[in-house]
């Protein structure tokens, strides 16, 4: 079966670092995706991952491994804007269908 | 606005009603996906076009779900006979494929109440 796990939620302060980890258990692997989603509004991409190593992207860096089933998306210097739930995504095979985990819920306090 | 668009945003329906969501993609994407989102959970992938063609479908899709997308651009997600399990977040996705690569652009959602 397929199984993606996040944990459910993180609190750090403003101007902190947060890491973010997601692991998974699939059938096959084409890629990872990180998205961003506010309450009640779509998921926006973030980053993509599909080799070993860390990918950066101003505020935003993630993380593959591959051998480990394992991806963490890193935020520095939070602002409260980046107050959201983060979702780890999964392609398990060239179609790009997604498959995603439940989301961590990441709160930024003053 | 470029981005994906859906409508409408909001449906609130009886137990019973049928109901029709409208996904417009980004023009030039040929791939188009629904998902389904509960609070709390992440999006569900339920179909996906590749131009016209249906492609696939989850087994989450009873056979009250149809989708279409018949001239290859917008796509309707119909559910009939609407039960109170069904209210949720309808995510509607568009991408373009290249160099083996896809990200998926969501639209902002239509949110149903079934009552």
């Amino acid at each position: 079966g397929q199984n993606i796990d996040q944990p459910t939620e993180m609190t750090a302060t403003e101007g902190a670092i947060v890491q973010i980890n997601c692991t998974y258990q699939t059938s096959g692997f084409n890629g990872l995706f990180w998205y961003q989603q506010h309450a009640g509004e779509a998921p926006t991409f973030l980053s993509y991952n599909v080799l070993d190593g860390l990918e950066e992207k101003g505020r935003f860096s993630s993380f593959l491994s591959r051998s480990k089933g394992y991806s963490y998306l890193l935020l520095k210097e939070l602002q409260m804007k980046d107050s959201a739930s983060y979702l780890c995504a999964i392609t398990t095979d060239s179609w790009g269908k997604f498959q995603f985990g439940a989301g961590t819920q990441v709160v930024v306090t003053p | 606005d470029t981005g994906v668009s859906q409508d409408p945003r909001h449906k609130i329906t009886k137990r019973g009603q049928n109901v029709t969501f409208r996904c417009d993609p980004i023009s030039e994407h040929n791939r188009l996906y629904w998902y389904r989102q509960t609070l709390g959970q992440g999006p569900e992938f339920l179909t996906y076009f590749q131009n016209e063609a249906q492609l696939e479908k989850s087994r989450l899709l009873s056979d009250r779900f149809s989708a279409e997308r018949p001239k290859g651009s917008f796509s309707t997600l119909e559910i009939q006979r609407t039960e109170q399990g069904d209210s949720a977040m309808y995510l509607c996705a568009s991408s373009f494929r290249t160099g083996g690569r896809e990200t998926q652009y969501f639209g902002p959602g239509t949110r149903l109440l079934v009552l």
